[in-house]
């Protein structure tokens, strides 16, 4: 069965960093799209960043310099750091596996929370 | 970036009658390869998102058959044939034709 677990989300002091790991089971994650998005309060889904199967990588504008996604292929697992934290990152943080060339996001975790709040 | 606009941002439905979601792009979808890279999402209460609709009109596997997805260019349109209570949540179209994937800003679905 195909399926992703978020973890590392916390409450976190703007300005803070923190690091999010999605753990993937029934697929590789260098087999095709992984990607981040997050859904803040009150507010839409929002698309963050994707990483290619040739390693490439996209970021929204709102976080580009500050986010940065990787691959730990041994342990089958996408990360998002998340550098210079500000308040309105707060949200839940969800990954998700697409299939290049047809769906962006197929298969969703269950989403990790980041509080940025002092 | 290219832009999406959803409409309505808030749909009433009843039970048993249709429902209809508009989405439309700041510019054309449509690929050199000939496919569009038009995708509808629902997030249900509490849920993650999941996938309904891909390429604009190819449904998910799981995704019952009285949803549906239509359009072309610019112009695309999620359609229920007759709305079921589990149906309300926040639907959401999204462009991947260009690298830098963007939602539309959700529909809010809910029970009249």
């Amino acid at each position: 069965e195909v399926q992703l677990v978020e973890s590392g989300g916390t409450l976190i002091q703007p300005g803070g960093s923190l690091r999010l790991s999605c753990s993937a089971s029934g697929f590789t994650v260098d087999s095709d799209y992984m990607s981040w998005a997050r859904l803040a309060p009150g507010k839409g889904l929002e698309w963050l960043s994707v990483m290619y199967r040739d390693g490439s990588t996209y970021y929204t504008d709102s976080v580009r310099g500050r986010f940065t996604i990787s691959r730990d292929n041994p342990r089958n697992t996408v990360y998002l750091q998340m550098n210079s934290l500000r308040a309105e990152d707060t949200a839940v943080y969800y990954c998700a596996r697409g299939r290049q060339g047809y769906y962006a996001m197929g298969v969703w975790g269950q989403g990790t929370t980041v509080t940025v709040s002092s | 970036d290219i832009v999406m606009t959803q409409s309505p941002l808030s749909l009433p439905v009843t039970p048993g009658e249709p429902a209809s979601i508009s989405c439309r792009s700041s510019q054309s979808l449509l690929h050199s390869n000939g496919y569009t890279y038009l995708d509808w999402y629902l997030q249900r209460p509490g849920q993650s998102p999941q996938l309904l609709i891909y390429l604009g009109f190819s449904r998910a596997s799981g995704v019952p058959d009285r949803f549906s997805g239509s359009g072309s260019g610019t112009d695309f349109t999620l359609k229920i044939s007759r709305v079921e209570p589990e149906d309300v949540g926040n639907y959401y179209c999204m462009q991947t034709l260009q690298f830098h994937w963007t939602f539309g800003q959700g529909t809010r679905v809910e029970i009249k």
